[in-house]
């Protein structure tokens, strides 16, 4: 299977808890996207990488989520003190960029539960 | 304050009939469109999308129509199909598609036999 990898797929934790996600995107493609969905809602961008550079971040990205893609292959994001207000679906995404972009393709999504 | 609005939370159609499914934006920097399907407990899995420059993109059964001035968008799906039963999400965004994506909230088709 040559898609986008999540890693873990489910995750329950407690409040006050860090946790830390991983995603391995297509093997070719440059930049790295990850966005949060909850109930209702369609997902919402958080941040993404081109490469190893973290270039854009969204005001929904607090200073207890930190998102790292240390040799521009696979990606952490880590939520440190989790709140029950975390508990979502994670998704990331990737996509080949040259001079343009192209379309993101997204990996299953871990679910995190927040008690 | 929404920039991609689905207005539809939910549309039902007949098995071999035309769905038409409908996104509104607010924001004039967007210039590149896609349409998403997911299924529950799956990632959106990638439909079809459309650059700014152009007003009508068609791949199979899907067909996505941009009217600029309206700032509206519509993915077209003929024929209706079971398997197409689903959440549709619209998307938008800026820098040709490069920068991270504004959705939609969503419209759960449901094809009827």
């Amino acid at each position: 299977d040559t898609g986008v990898s999540q890693d873990p797929r489910h995750k329950i934790t407690k409040r006050g808890q860090n946790v830390t996600f991983r995603c391995d995107p297509i093997s070719e493609h440059n930049r790295l996207y990850w966005y949060r969905q909850t109930l209702g809602q369609g997902p919402e961008f958080l941040t993404y990488f081109q490469n190893e550079a973290q270039l854009e971040k969204s005001r929904l990205l607090s200073d207890r989520f930190s998102a790292e893609r240390p040799k521009g292959s696979f990606s952490t994001l880590e939520i440190q003190r989790t709140e029950q207000g975390d508990s979502a679906m994670y998704l990331c995404a990737s996509s080949l960029f040259v001079r343009a972009g192209y379309e993101q393709y997204f990996g299953p999504g871990t679910r995190l539960t927040v008690t | 304050d929404q920039q991609v609005k689905q207005n539809s939370p939910s549309l039902s159609v007949q098995e071999g009939r035309i769905s038409i499914l409908n996104c509104d934006y607010t924001n004039s920097m967007f210039d590149y469109f896609l349409w998403y399907k997911k299924y529950p407990a799956e990632g959106p899995t990638f439909l079809i999308s459309i650059s700014s420059i152009k007003d009508k993109n068609e791949d199979g059964r899907f067909t996505v129509f941009l009217n600029k001035s309206a700032k509206h968008l519509s993915l077209h799906i003929v024929p209706s199909q079971p398997g197409d039963s689903a959440v549709y999400f619209c998307a938008a965004s800026g820098g040709g598609g490069a920068d991270g994506l504004t959705f939609g909230k969503g419209t759960h088709l449901i094809i009827q036999p």
